[in-house]
């Protein structure tokens, strides 16, 4: 099974910074990782896929990169309405696995 | 507009089997390259992968529930079926259903709202 690892697993910003966070596979998966964020009490939503296309509707301050093994969501300037848990997930193989988690504060 | 509904029982007793069905609109489950996951939550902790359908009934399961899981589809009246056998505590969680965003790539959008399984007795 490939392991995603997220770093920090959580991060206090205040708005208008600058968050970034990582994502690190035990293997190669090309491109093949997307970004979801999710807000308590609700579903998760996909942010970026296949590692830096953004989703329809999704700001352009969110941003993704990265390939192989290491990949990077970056927000560049904090909203309030930003403040959630943003997990990765790597679709290059069965079983489908996601990372642990990166929760954004206030701080 | 695509919206998934997760629905079954909310508490389960351990070694219960557990059936839920995540009922959808605005696709069709005959649609080449359309497929529907599950995908579960435990209270505080981390997405978990459980299955995943395909339109053309071709299936995948999460190895790690070691021969637990059932995933089916009824086209018709567009639903697809998980269950889980021999349900314990640890399976407390909250179960989603989502779709995949386009043909030939596994990763979900838009989800259900999910639907929160206690395992108790």
């Amino acid at each position: 099974d490939i392991q995603m690892t997220q770093s920090p697993s959580s991060v206090s910003a205040s708005v208008g910074d600058r968050v970034t966070i990582t994502c690190r596979a035990t293997q190669d998966i090309s491109t093949w990782l997307a970004w979801y964020q999710q807000k308590p009490g609700k579903a998760p939503e996909l942010l970026m896929y296949a590692a830096s296309s953004l989703q329809s509707g999704v700001p352009a301050r969110f941003s993704g990169g990265g390939s192989g093994t290491d990949f990077t969501l970056t927000i560049s300037s904090l909203q309030p309405e930003d403040f959630a848990t943003y997990y990765c997930q790597q679709a290059n193989s069965f079983p489908l696995t996601f990372g642990g988690g990166t929760k954004v504060e206030i701080k | 507009q695509i919206t998934l509904k997760e629905s079954g029982p909310t508490l389960v007793k351990p070694t219960q089997t557990l059936t839920l069905t995540c009922t959808f609109s605005g696709f069709s489950l005959s649609t080449s390259g359309v497929g529907v996951g599950w995908i579960r939550q435990p209270p505080g902790k981390a997405l978990e992968w459980l299955a995943l359908i395909y339109w053309n009934n071709a299936n995948h399961n999460n190895p790690s529930l070691r021969n637990r899981l059932t995933i089916t589809k009824d086209t018709s009246k567009n639903q697809v079926v998980l269950t889980i056998t021999n349900m314990d505590p640890v399976d407390t969680a909250t179960y989603y259903c989502a779709r995949l965003r386009s043909s030939g790539v596994n990763w979900f959008d838009p989800w259900g709202q999910g639907t929160l399984v206690t395992v108790s007795s």
